[in-house]
């Protein structure tokens, strides 16, 4: 079993839906991070949490540190945010490395 | 201020050549970590650099190897390529160490291509 799931693999909506693209993790960590990487490669971080929540823009991140999940949610979606989306956690004990999700492809039709 | 950058951004070797990839940080960033991305793994961690030390290796052979300068760039050298090495390797910096807790920014890759 991986030590960070994410789900669902492949995400298909209308502009204007709200989305939510999940990750579980099965360690200690230090922190969580997501990313987003357009066609092409070029990745960018989008978060980085411990605890609770974050928003920038449309998108809002939050964590349950107890439960080992955080959720991205992406509010009035549009065409340009179809990418994949990557969550990666740093392992506490381990905070040289990052261990990345296999990530959520995500395409958003107009 | 400039980003992170990777050159070549393409590369096409084959079977038993070796190759040198660089990164270059953002001015300022000490810290530079190394992924390699491919369709079946993902990405993976390669290793990470922070004042010309190795302070973690992830789970790759020998063949892989890196080292940083003074100025904080980074190279990673992979020697007696196999086919199993084309992927899109990313470099990542930031501005103390630690890749686990610290904001990730990352270059555009440097694509390899084994043939």
């Amino acid at each position: 079993k991986n030590e960070v799931e994410q789900s669902p693999q492949n995400l298909t909506a209308q502009e204007g839906e709200f989305i939510t693209i999940n990750c579980s993790y099965s360690v200690g960590i230090s922190a969580l991070h997501w990313l987003q990487q357009h066609p092409g490669g070029g990745i960018v971080s989008l978060f980085m949490l411990s605890s609770g929540k974050k928003k920038h823009g449309r998108l809002i991140a939050t964590i349950n540190i107890q439960e080992k999940h955080s959720s991205l949610h992406i509010t009035a979606s549009h065409p340009r945010d179809s990418a994949v989306y990557i969550c990666a956690v740093g392992r506490r004990g381990s905070n040289y490395k990052l261990t990345f999700g296999k990530g959520t492809l995500l395409t958003v039709n107009p | 201020k400039a980003g992170v950058t990777q050159t070549p951004r393409y590369l096409i070797k084959t079977r038993g050549q070796q190759v040198t990839l660089s990164c270059s940080p953002i001015s300022g960033h000490r810290s530079v970590s190394w992924y390699q991305q491919t369709p079946g793994q993902g990405l993976q961690f390669l290793f990470e650099y922070f004042s010309e030390t190795q302070r973690n290796k992830g789970n790759f052979p020998g063949r892989f190897s890196g080292r940083q300068f003074s100025n904080s760039r980074s190279e990673m050298n992979v020697s007696t390529l196999e086919l199993g090495d084309s992927a899109l390797y990313l470099c990542a910096s930031s501005p103390l160490g630690g890749a686990g807790d610290q904001p990730q920014h990352f270059g555009d890759g440097t694509r390899l291509s084994i043939l």
